[in-house]
């Protein structure tokens, strides 16, 4: 059972080009979200869908948008690179709304870095 | 300022002895609280959840005890043991709002 996957684990990227983040879960998880954790701090969210054909944002939405076409499948693209969107990104899932009983998984991360 | 924080960013313990990390939180209307752990490179982990309900659940070598009347969250280890090295993160939900993360603690178990 492969959970939550990310791809890519690691990402340099000039400022100003674009790019997406993929992510995929195959638990069948209505729930699903992305997260940067930016060095020795916690996760702060970008932004969430509970549902195919749902987005909403999250505390730190600026500079990224994603899409939600399915239930498997949650993107995120960085259209325009800054040196800001430099962190590790995390994607993740659960049932419904974080609960008891919807734990809430995460993916292993996707390093990003902008110079 | 963040609904949930932490109040040691670092925590180093003996092998063997037991761990105690604290979280803060200051939404009363919180329902639900988690700990993860976060290994280095790795994505956070499920550890315990808590409902607003009760004050106190036990997992395997890990406790979680909440006090309501000074929004208190706390996460102890029992027996702390080089694999319990990681970042442990507290976490609080409170309705239909997605899960908000304290700033996390860093264990380190000396051997």
């Amino acid at each position: 059972n492969a959970g939550v996957t990310q791809t890519p684990k690691f990402r340099i990227l000039k400022i100003g080009q674009s790019m997406t983040l993929q992510c995929a879960q195959d638990m069948n998880h209505n729930y699903m979200y992305w997260y940067r954790q930016d060095p020795g701090m916690g996760l702060k969210l970008i932004y969430y869908s509970v549902g195919a054909g749902i987005t909403d944002k999250g505390e730190v939405p600026n500079g990224y948008n994603v899409s939600r076409s399915t239930t498997e499948y949650f993107p995120l693209r960085l259209e325009l690179a800054a040196p800001s969107q430099t962190s590790v990104y995390f994607c993740a899932s659960s049932s419904s709304r974080s609960a008891p009983g919807n734990t809430i998984y995460f993916g292993e991360g996707s390093w990003l870095t902008v110079v | 300022g963040e609904s949930v924080g932490l109040h040691l960013p670092t925590l180093s313990v003996q092998e063997g002895d037991n761990s105690i990390i604290n979280c803060a939180y200051s939404n009363s209307a919180s329902d639900y609280f988690i700990w993860y752990k976060q290994e280095s490179g790795k994505g956070p982990q499920f550890i315990i959840d808590i409902r607003s309900n009760m004050d106190k659940r036990q997992g395997q070598r890990v406790t979680v005890l909440l006090n309501k009347t000074v929004k208190h969250l706390s996460l102890q280890i029992a027996a702390t043991q080089p694999g319990d090295s990681a970042v442990y993160f507290c976490a609080e939900n409170s309705g239909n709002t997605p899960l908000v993360f304290g700033k996390g603690t860093r264990l380190s178990v000396i051997a």
